[in-house]
């Protein structure tokens, strides 16, 4: 049982235009999730979080949009960079209770120049 | 500081063989997380430790076990090892408080012939 969705596997993206990568999940018990890069060969990184009580959150490129009613959320990324060609994991949990950080299955981003 | 280390980075085993997997948290870091990541699969939550104790375990067989030391360092056993348990092993630290983000080590390569 999916918990947390991502249903595009790859995307393809022109350099310096918008990346959106979208994430549903079916749990009305999680309040806070999480954005993951990674590269091959590496552990994810952090990138941007968003708790329920916020329908957005901005860093630098980054911005998180989150729909409650909806429940899904998506990343932006402007401008897309060749950089930004990694796997995006969206991650999802409950803050009630320490509940294990439950991820989806990624989207490849490929930033093409 | 430093980060989360695996060891080993890659590793080579034969079906029926038993593994043990090694992670170090970041310092002053108290929970060890471990995932699973398969091709197409995303990343799947095998279990989590907290001041020596399994706080959470997902949903793996019983072949899937681990430990954590009073420094916090974490091992993670396979024993009977099949074809497809061959995968990224990912260890993961946080605090330990709940609802924080993880910190990843780049992972063990596990290939099992």
């Amino acid at each position: 049982d999916q918990q947390v969705k991502q249903n595009s596997p790859s995307l393809s993206v022109q350099e310096g235009r918008i990346s959106i990568l979208n994430c549903d999940y079916t749990n009305s018990m999680f309040d806070y999730f999480l954005w993951y890069k990674k590269y091959p060969a590496e552990g994810p990184t952090f990138l941007i979080s968003i708790s329920s009580i916020k329908d957005k959150n901005e860093d630098g490129r980054f911005t998180v949009f989150l729909n409650k009613s909806a429940k899904h959320l998506s990343l932006h990324i402007v401008p897309s960079q060749p950089g930004d060609s990694a796997v995006y994991f969206c991650a999802a949990r409950s803050n009630s209770g320490n509940t294990p950080l439950v991820f989806g299955k990624g989207t490849r981003l490929s930033v093409i120049a | 500081k430093a980060g989360v280390t695996q060891t080993p980075r890659y590793l080579i085993k034969t079906r029926g063989q038993q593994v043990t997997l090694s992670c170090s948290p970041i310092s002053g870091h108290r929970s060890v997380s471990w995932y699973q990541q398969t091709p197409g699969q995303g990343l799947q939550f095998l279990f989590e430790y907290f001041s020596e104790t399994q706080r959470n375990k997902g949903n793996f067989p019983g072949r899937f076990s681990g430990r954590q030391f009073s420094n916090s360092r974490s091992e993670m056993n396979v024993s009977t090892l099949e074809l497809g348990d061959s995968a990224l092993y990912l260890c993961a630290s946080s605090l330990g408080g709940g609802g924080e983000k993880l910190f990843f080590g780049s992972g063990t390569q596990l290939s099992v012939l």
